[in-house]
């Protein structure tokens, strides 16, 4: 079936430095999404992309998508302990009201 | 906010028994999503469904059945709980296809 692969699995920082995580499809992708859990708890939706070579930001966050539309990545610049934990990328394949499909994560351990 | 409510947050059954795991989301939506989470494996769809009485697989629907008789709720059989059903589930909804999911605190079942 079609995927996304996430990379990397595990990341671990000082606080302060920057941070990036990448996905990537072998198939275009239709839209894009990305998605934070914190330690314990449940995704949380963060943003959604749909153009191709769409950026956007959330304070210390940006969010890219690619211009072939087959990969994203989500950037946070100088991390703090609160960034603490998985964030997930999720995409659409196909037009129409499919499910998204989930990336493995990415699992963020910030040393303070 | 959107408010996905799953009915326990911490579930253990005996293997062979019954197990239902309830959903209830309050804001209208029409899709609702069963997913399993295991360490290394990411987010598995097990069942969705897009409207009151209609049900579509997911990746894994093994062992598993739905039901979603009212649109706000969204239930999840496992028909026979096995060991290699412990897991956390997590229940999501979402308006329509250009929205985030927002999913429920989980359920972590533990069969035994």
């Amino acid at each position: 079936g079609q995927q996304v692969m996430q990379i990397p699995q595990y990341q671990h920082v000082q606080e302060g430095e920057d941070f990036t995580t990448y996905c990537n499809s072998s198939t275009t992708l239709s839209n894009i999404q990305w998605y934070k859990q914190r330690p314990g708890g449940h995704p949380v939706f963060l943003i959604q992309l749909v153009k191709s070579g769409e950026v956007k930001k959330q304070k210390r966050l940006t969010f890219q998508f690619g211009e072939a539309k087959k990969n994203s990545s989500l950037h946070i610049t100088a991390t703090q302990t609160t960034d603490v934990g998985t964030y997930f990328c999720a995409a659409w394949f196909l037009s129409g009201n499919t499910p998204l499909v989930f990336g493995k994560g990415t699992r963020l351990s910030v040393i303070a | 906010d959107v408010k996905v409510t799953q009915s326990s947050r911490y579930l253990v059954k005996r293997t062979g028994e019954k197990v239902f795991l309830e959903c209830v989301q309050d804001m209208d939506h029409e899709n609702m999503f069963w997913y399993r989470q295991d360490p290394g494996l990411g987010l598995r769809l097990i069942y969705f469904s897009y409207d009151v009485k209609m049900k579509e697989k997911g990746d894994i629907p093994e062992g598993y059945s739905v039901s979603r008789e009212k649109k706000e709720r969204f239930s999840l059989i496992l028909e026979s709980a096995s060991t290699n059903q412990t897991s956390m589930y997590l229940c999501a909804s979402r308006a329509g296809r250009d929205y985030g999911y927002t999913f429920g605190s989980g359920t972590r079942l533990t069969v035994v």
